[in-house]
């Protein structure tokens, strides 16, 4: 299996312009998790899907940020418009639900994003 | 709500010493524990979970850890590391009864001397 996909690997970008984050999630894997981890809040959970349906999103930063998951494969993550602040590893990991809390997560190797 | 304590940012070891990265927990039911494991510039990856059973649990790479409930701690041990061992070390909970929800650790920098 390839694992967790993500891209693009790195990203700058202007204040103010929007961002664009994608995931594929591990075939047959249903539930699927963004996080942003920076060195003063370590790693945060974003928001999470289950069976393509948003359960979690208390995590969110705020209205700028949105993430969709139209189907199993893919998922994404915007932030319109970016800021400075937004500079960060953003993560997308991806497990199997039935076993609930106790699955593992697989996580993807990250997207860097620097916002000038 | 659960919280992760781990008490050590940075741990410098020398090659083919033992160590410990230590971790706490704090949930008010009981927990599922976890060690992930985060190389330079990849994801995270599971070195070992602690779900039920024995206390001690053997991971990858060597690792174990050992749930104490008494203490809610959950350390992580290895008798001698090696240079690829140098990597960060996130202790994490997760809620028996809730959804996949995990609470990550701020990390432990491990750096191993040759």
């Amino acid at each position: 299996d390839a694992g967790v996909i993500q891209s693009p690997r790195h990203e700058v970008t202007e204040m103010g312009q929007e961002v664009t984050l994608r995931c594929k999630p591990i075939s047959g894997h249903n539930s699927l998790f963004w996080y942003r981890q920076t060195m003063m809040r370590g790693l945060e959970l974003l928001i999470y899907f289950n069976n393509n349906v948003p359960i979690d999103d208390s995590g969110m930063p705020e209205d700028r940020f949105s993430a969709k998951m139209p189907n199993a494969s893919f998922s994404t993550l915007k932030i319109q418009p970016s800021e400075p602040r937004d500079s960060a590893v953003y993560f997308c990991a991806s497990s199997l639900a039935s076993g609930g809390a106790r699955e593992t997560q697989y996580f993807g190797p990250g997207t860097r994003l620097l916002v000038l | 709500a659960q919280s992760v304590t781990q008490l050590d940012s940075q741990v410098p070891v020398f090659e083919e010493a033992p160590v410990e990265l230590r971790c706490n927990y704090s949930s008010s039911v009981s927990v599922y524990l976890f060690w992930y494991v985060q190389y330079p510039n990849q994801g995270l990856q599971l070195l070992l979970k602690y779900l039920s059973g024995s206390t001690l649990v053997k991971g990858i790479n060597g690792f174990e850890a050992e749930f104490n409930k008494s203490q809610t701690s959950f350390h992580l041990r290895k008798p001698s590391v090696h240079i690829s061992d140098t990597a960060e070390y996130f202790c994490a909970v997760s809620d028996l009864g809730g959804y996949q929800k995990v609470t990550f650790g701020t990390g432990t920098k491990l750096q191993v001397i040759p």
